[in-house]
This record gives structure tokens, C-alpha cells and sequence, in this order.
């Protein structure tokens, strides 16, 4: 079965440092999405991305944050200068538009010291 | 604007007895749900889906839902609990009209106690 992958897995980082989230969605699939969701709480919806440009973005999405597709298959949210506040675990989806349902990775636990 | 409540933070149950987690909606227009678990340091697992037909919909491990139009409902069962089903449930919504995202319920933890 078609899976969304996720990498990595668990990154630790300093305040103040980029990071990089990659996410490789399921492969027919042309709507992607990040979430965030901190320590087991609600899942917050942060940007979705259609036909290489954002659809839609919440106002968690702020100018620290950015997505590309930069090779037809990764897609990538960055942190450009990450804060405490966002330690929290960043689920990719992608989503079958036939049924409407997402398909979520499992997740990239950030940690932000 | 499209929400979900979970007027739920906890939920205990017995094994072998049913389980309920309520869900209520609020869209715009017609909606989508959905029912995702989440296990221990795990990602979002699908569960089961309402987009239009039936009112009760089956989905995995044999849970089910009822969409209730009038009540703005998605309550999540089960007839008997199992152990195993002790996890974060999140209900979800999107407006059927637009590329709307789907919205999560601030989740429901379920503890099936043996």
C-alpha cells in the first residue's frame, strides 16, 4: 500500500537554526499539506500546496516558515529560524482527491533547545 | 468556518463493553468526516470516513460512525472494546465546497481497561 514517508524522524536543533522537514508523498497525488501538532495536543493545520504554490496557509504559517517541492517528489516545510514554541511534531499529508481523504506520514518530532 | 468539537478529553471503558467518542461539526456547506487514531509516538491512522450515502459508515478494526445531519453529529463506536483500541481519536471536518483543509478536534484519549 502507497505510504507517505516522513524524514527524519526526530531532529533536535538550537534556537535560531534552520531546519529542513522532507516529506516524499504519495506518488499520483497532487495536494499536500503540513500539520503541526505539539506534545499529543490538537492537530493544527499549517499550509497546503497545490500545483507548486501554496493553496492556503493558517496563521501559525508566518514568514519563519516555507514549503517547496523543489524536485517533483520531496516536499520540504523549512524553518528559518526556529523558537521554542516550535518544538512540536510536523505531520506531511497528502491527499486522494477522488475521496477526499488525507493520507498522513508519520510524523517529524522537532525539538528546538 | 469550519470546527469540530470533542467535548471529551478522557474516555474510559471496560473491555467487552461498547464505546462511544462523540464528535459535533460546524461547516459552511456539506461535509466530509473523519476518524483518525493515534497510537503512542505514532502518526495519524485513518480510520473511517462519511462523504455522502449511508449514514453509517464501517471502517477499520470495526469501528463505525453515524452522520447525523440534524444533530451536526460523527459519534465514533464500537459494540465491544478491546485493550488494544486504548489511543488519541481525533475527529475531522472539511467543506465540501473549495479546497477547504481538513480541521481536527482537539482528540479524545480512550482507555479500554481489561
Amino acid at each position: 500500500e502507497p505510504e507517505v514517508t516522513q524524514t527524519p524522524s526526530h531532529q533536535v536543533t538550537q534556537m535560531g537554526q534552520e531546519v529542513i522537514l522532507r516529506c516524499v508523498p504519495i506518488s499520483n497525488h497532487l495536494y499536500f499539506y503540513w500539520y503541526r501538532q505539539i506534545l499529543g495536543q490538537k492537530v493544527e493545520f499549517l499550509v497546503s500546496f497545490y500545483n507548486n504554490e501554496i493553496s492556503e496557509k493558517s496563521e501559525i504559517f508566518d514568514d519563519q516558515f516555507s514549503v517547496e517541492r523543489p524536485d517533483g517528489s520531496n516536499f520540504t516545510l523549512k524553518i528559518r529560524s526556529t523558537k521554542l514554541e516550535d518544538s512540536a511534531m510536523y505531520f506531511c499529508a497528502s491527499e486522494d482527491r477522488y475521496t477526499g481523504e488525507l493520507f498522513f506520514g508519520e510524523g517529524s518530532r522537532l525539538t528546538v533547545l | 468556518a469550519q470546527s469540530v468539537a470533542q467535548p471529551e478529553d478522557q474516555v474510559n471503558v471496560a473491555e467487552g463493553n461498547p464505546l462511544t467518542v462523540k464528535c459535533t461539526y460546524s461547516v459552511s456547506g456539506n461535509p466530509y468526516l473523519f476518524w483518525y487514531v493515534q497510537y503512542p509516538n505514532r502518526g495519524l491512522q485513518f480510520l473511517l470516513k462519511y462523504i455522502t450515502g449511508d449514514n453509517l459508515v464501517k471502517g477499520s478494526y470495526g469501528f463505525e460512525a453515524e452522520f447525523n445531519k440534524s444533530q451536526t453529529s460523527f459519534h465514533l463506536k464500537k459494540p465491544s472494546a478491546l485493550v488494544s483500541d486504548s489511543a488519541l481519536y481525533f475527529c475531522a471536518v472539511r467543506d465540501i465546497r473549495g479546497n477547504t483543509p481538513l480541521v481536527f478536534g482537539k482528540g479524545t484519549r480512550l482507555s479500554v481497561i481489561a
